[in-house]
């Protein structure tokens, strides 16, 4: 089965731009989590989507926004880059309801803002 | 906020010696997840911790969680060099269950040597 897909797997964009990062969840899973992780750090939770609805949102500001579409996949956009948006950018899957479901990550999409 | 910590924060430690890494959390939680980063890959779950005393195995590593001091252990028994890895634990206090909105420690940058 594959598992959590992610597109682009690299990006480079300029300060003021913005950006569009695509996730597909593994397959009958119906909630995706996004999450930032900076250079050294652990990740850090942006937003969580269940059923195209949002659950739950980071300390992120509104230059952050994400939806889920029908088939249970979910973009992620940022608005007006800074340089310190650069991180990677991992998207996780997992059965909305399963107590004992890890998240499942894909190998997410590396922004570097120049 | 829930602030979760784990220390050591690196650990350069040589193969067939054993070792524990530990994670502490602010609030009450009983769900606590372990994972595995390796250099410019994303994250592999290890293990789920769902109750007070929960201990699990798998290999070299040994997770356990006591609720109440709120504190998770990591055991490296038999360091191989094949554990090198960064080590992250996560902490999800959302009612209902499920493993969204996780926060994560800055993880332990494990390095093992022959």
């Amino acid at each position: 089965d594959a598992g959590v897909t992610q597109s682009p797997t690299h990006l480079i964009k300029t300060r003021g731009q913005h950006v569009t990062l695509r996730c597909s969840p593994i397959s009958g899973h119906k909630s995706v989590s996004w999450y930032q992780q900076v250079l050294g750090q652990g990740p850090q939770f942006i937003f969580q989507y269940y059923e195209k609805e949002e659950r739950g949102r980071g300390n992120f500001p509104d230059r952050f926004s994400a939806r889920q579409f029908p088939n249970y996949s979910s973009e992620l956009n940022v608005n007006a880059l800074l340089l310190g948006d650069s991180a990677l950018y991992l998207c996780a899957s997992s059965l909305e309801g399963s107590y004992n479901s890890p998240l499942h990550f894909g190998n997410g999409t590396r922004l570097t803002v120049t | 906020e829930l602030k979760v910590e784990q220390n050591p924060l690196f650990l350069s430690m040589q193969e067939g010696k054993n070792y524990t890494i530990y994670c502490n959390y602010s609030t009450t939680s009983d769900r606590l997840y372990w994972y595995r980063q390796d250099p410019g890959k994303s994250l592999e779950s290890l293990f789920v911790l769902l109750s007070n005393g929960a201990v699990k195995q798998e290999g070299r590593l040994m997770a356990s969680l006591d609720t109440k001091a709120r504190l998770s252990t990591l055991h490296i028994t038999a360091a191989v060099h094949d554990l090198s890895a960064t080590y992250f634990c996560a902490v999800d206090i959302k009612p209902g269950g499920g493993a969204d909105g996780l926060t994560f420690g800055k993880g332990t940058h494990l390095i093992i040597q022959p």
